[in-house]
């Protein structure tokens, strides 16, 4: 079973960040929050992972509480073409990934 | 991100008929890879890891006998679906895991849909 929580969908206006809640209170110490997204009919996309500290790279942030229970996708100015299913894995180094339904964002014009 | 590719990525046959599907890692030799398998509006299901050398581990509720899978080399594994029917038709999606120096991250197919008619 998957060990996160996201809201099933979220709306974003195109040029506004889109922030995507995610919950994993029962992470354990080693194990990592990763972020995928699935556009449709497509394989997931690899975005961004983290232990403990907030990540950046060209595609999105990631913010990660001090108790490592939730965490944030940041995309910091979406496009329409980030409308996908974005998915919040944990697990630790070598463990299998398993996919919750994951948040549907659509991002308007 | 790093480059895995599925081949071919949309298939149609008839009831009764074999189909292989091909998963190649282009940028990293994966020892292991994945099988997961997406129903429409539903998320993905892991089918099986593939270990290069040895025997796949399937999940509960795969029949091993039924969806074959060969790790033969480091860069590619193969899903071959045996006396295919019209409920095996899915969205087959495979993933390569990289390497420990890199996390091991997985990096996934772009999928192949498999219609049985």
């Amino acid at each position: 079973d998957a060990k996160t929580t996201q809201p099933p969908s979220m709306d974003c206006a195109e040029g506004r960040a889109a922030n995507l809640p995610c919950n994993h209170s029962t992470i354990s110490g080693n194990e990592y929050v990763y972020w995928y997204r699935q556009i449709h009919s497509q394989g997931p996309q690899y975005i961004i992972h983290g232990l403990k500290n907030n990540e950046t790279n060209e595609m999105a942030s990631l913010i990660i509480t001090e108790d490592r229970k939730s965490s944030t996708l940041i995309l910091p100015h979406a496009t329409l073409r980030d409308t996908a299913v974005y998915y919040c894995i944990v697990r630790t180094y070598g463990q299998n990934f398993v996919f919750g339904p994951g948040t549907r964002l659509s991002v308007l014009p | 991100g790093a480059v895995v590719s599925q081949h071919p990525s949309r298939v149609i046959c008839k009831s009764g008929t074999s189909v292989k599907i091909e998963c190649r890692s282009l940028d990293f030799q994966a020892t292991t890879m994945f099988w997961y398998r997406q129903f429409p509006k539903q998320s993905l299901m892991l089918m099986a890891t593939s270990n290069e050398g040895s025997k796949a581990t399937y999940e509960q509720g795969v029949e091993k006998d039924k969806f074959l899978i060969n790790h033969a080399s480091l860069t590619l594994s193969t899903l071959t679906v045996t006396s295919a029917h019209p409920e095996d038709s899915s969205f087959y999606i495979c993933s390569a895991r990289s390497p420990r120096t890199h996390g091991y991250t997985q990096y996934f197919g772009p999928g192949t849909r498999l219609t049985v008619l």
